[in-house]
């Protein structure tokens, strides 16, 4: 089982819609939880981090549900600009520096 | 905003030849990673670099791999002798203080082995 599991899209919508993206992770012992965002041929940027109490920056929502494993993106009023691939990523908790765990990420497309 | 650079952006080599890929951290952070994504691919976690030393490694880290922080900025990956399989984006990261600060990625070095 791939340790981070993502729906890979594409998700294709219109302006102005509502989309969802659902991730879930295998490892209990996983620490922390982001959602980084990925534009064609580009870095990884941080769009948030998440918490278990769920977490809110403009039109995005994230949420943690450890007893499921599972962790969730929602975007409110998509704009074109949001169309990128968006990477569920974890880091594990240990000794180590903490190395990040990405998904294969789920590609947005916003149509006009 | 300070942020991470990377440099070549491409780089175009023989197979069998070694590279070296360079990355700026900024310049207050401890903790330096490297990543590789090839393409269509998730990102992988290679290398984590603390103290002047590797902190922890990846199955794909072999002994093709080595890393290095040469001087105050700079932080260096080489290939010593590249494979086809490793044509990727390589991307360097860096983080404050403590292993739960935030990643903050480079640009990306874009190698392909030919």
């Amino acid at each position: 089982r791939k340790e981070v599991e993502q729906d890979p899209g594409p998700f294709n919508v219109p302006e102005g819609a509502t989309v969802a993206f659902n991730c879930t992770y295998s490892n209990s012992a996983s620490q922390s939880f982001f959602w980084y965002r990925q534009d064609c041929r580009k870095e990884p940027k941080l769009l948030m981090s998440v918490y278990s109490s769920g977490n809110e920056d403009g039109r995005f929502t994230a949420q943690l549900n450890r007893a499921s494993q599972y962790i969730s993106l929602l975007i409110r009023d998509s704009k074109l600009s949001d169309s990128a691939t968006y990477l569920c990523v974890v880091k594990r908790r240990g000794g180590s520096q903490g190395n990040l765990i990405f998904g294969k990420g789920t590609k947005l497309s916003v149509k006009p | 905003e300070p942020e991470v650079t990377q440099t070549p952006s491409h780089q175009v080599t023989q197979m069998g030849q070694e590279v070296i890929l360079r990355c700026v951290p900024i310049s207050n952070h401890l903790y330096f990673y490297w990543y590789r994504q090839i393409l269509g691919q998730k990102v992988e976690f290679l290398v984590s670099f603390y103290n002047n030393e590797i902190s922890e490694k990846s199955e794909i880290f072999d002994d093709q791999f080595s890393v290095e922080r040469p001087d105050g900025s700079n932080f260096t990956l080489k290939i010593r002798s590249t494979k086809l399989e490793d044509s990727a984006m390589y991307f360097c990261a860096s983080s404050a203080r403590t292993d739960t600060d935030t990643q903050y990625f480079g640009p990306g070095t874009r190698l392909t082995v030919l």
